[in-house]
């Protein structure tokens, strides 16, 4: 099956400083979500997005649904250590009801 | 506490056994769905079900079994014929299937091979 492709795959950061990630398709998408996972645990949905432009965000996290429909950015400002974790990005293709998941974003934060 | 319930946390299989993860829900969702999470790759989708007494294959259904006889309930069977059964699965629902409503997760179960 088809997988998004998310970047970067891995990242390290200092404390307080800001993230920046993406995830890109060839496809077009009507639905994006954003999850984050912490280590042997599922993930858990940080934000959903539904029309193209849209711009939402969740406390210091803020997701934007690119104009192209084909790909979506997820910023987090002034990172901190329980930031840690994978963030995967999930896509609701046009036409179809089935998400397709990113391979996901890996985060470290350097206190 | 409203939430999808997984167990359980952890399974080890033995060659040639089948075994069952437990997926349980008491959001009141009609669709709920299984998947395998692999080290570097994104989630892929095992089994669906849109309602109740429906599944469909995903994916990568071969090796594994469904049944969604109860609303709130979706178990998976790993099988004998799934060669590489090692993997973090997850259990998900949402309100329904045909719909661009997020899709909420379980807390996993890890399997292992002995």
């Amino acid at each position: 099956g088809q997988q998004l492709n998310q970047s970067p795959q891995s990242m390290f950061i200092q404390e307080g400083e800001d993230v920046s990630m993406n995830c890109t398709s060839s496809s077009i998408f009507n639905t994006w979500l954003w999850y984050k996972q912490d280590p042997g645990e599922g993930p858990v949905l940080l934000i959903a997005l539904y029309k193209a432009g849209e711009l939402t965000s969740n406390g210091r996290l803020t997701a934007q649904f690119g104009i192209t429909r084909k790909d979506s950015f997820l910023n987090i400002s002034a990172s901190i250590p329980s930031d840690v974790g994978i963030y995967f990005c999930a896509g609701q293709r046009s036409g179809t009801y089935k998400y397709i998941f990113g391979t996901g974003t890996r985060l470290k934060v350097l206190a | 506490d409203g939430g999808i319930t997984q167990s359980p946390k952890y399974l080890f299989r033995k060659e040639g056994q089948n075994v069952t993860l437990s997926c349980e829900q008491n959001l009141n969702h009609d669709a709920m769905y299984w998947y395998r999470q692999d080290p570097g790759q994104g989630l892929r989708l095992i089994y669906y079900s849109q309602i109740v007494n429906d599944f469909q294959k995903g994916d990568i259904a071969e090796g594994y079994s469904v049944s969604r006889e109860k609303k709130e309930s979706f178990p998976l069977t790993v099988t004998s014929a799934q060669k590489n059964p090692t993997a973090f699965y997850l259990c998900a629902s949402s309100i329904q299937y045909n719909s661009n409503q997020p899709q909420h997760f379980g807390d996993g179960t890890r399997l292992s091979i002995l």
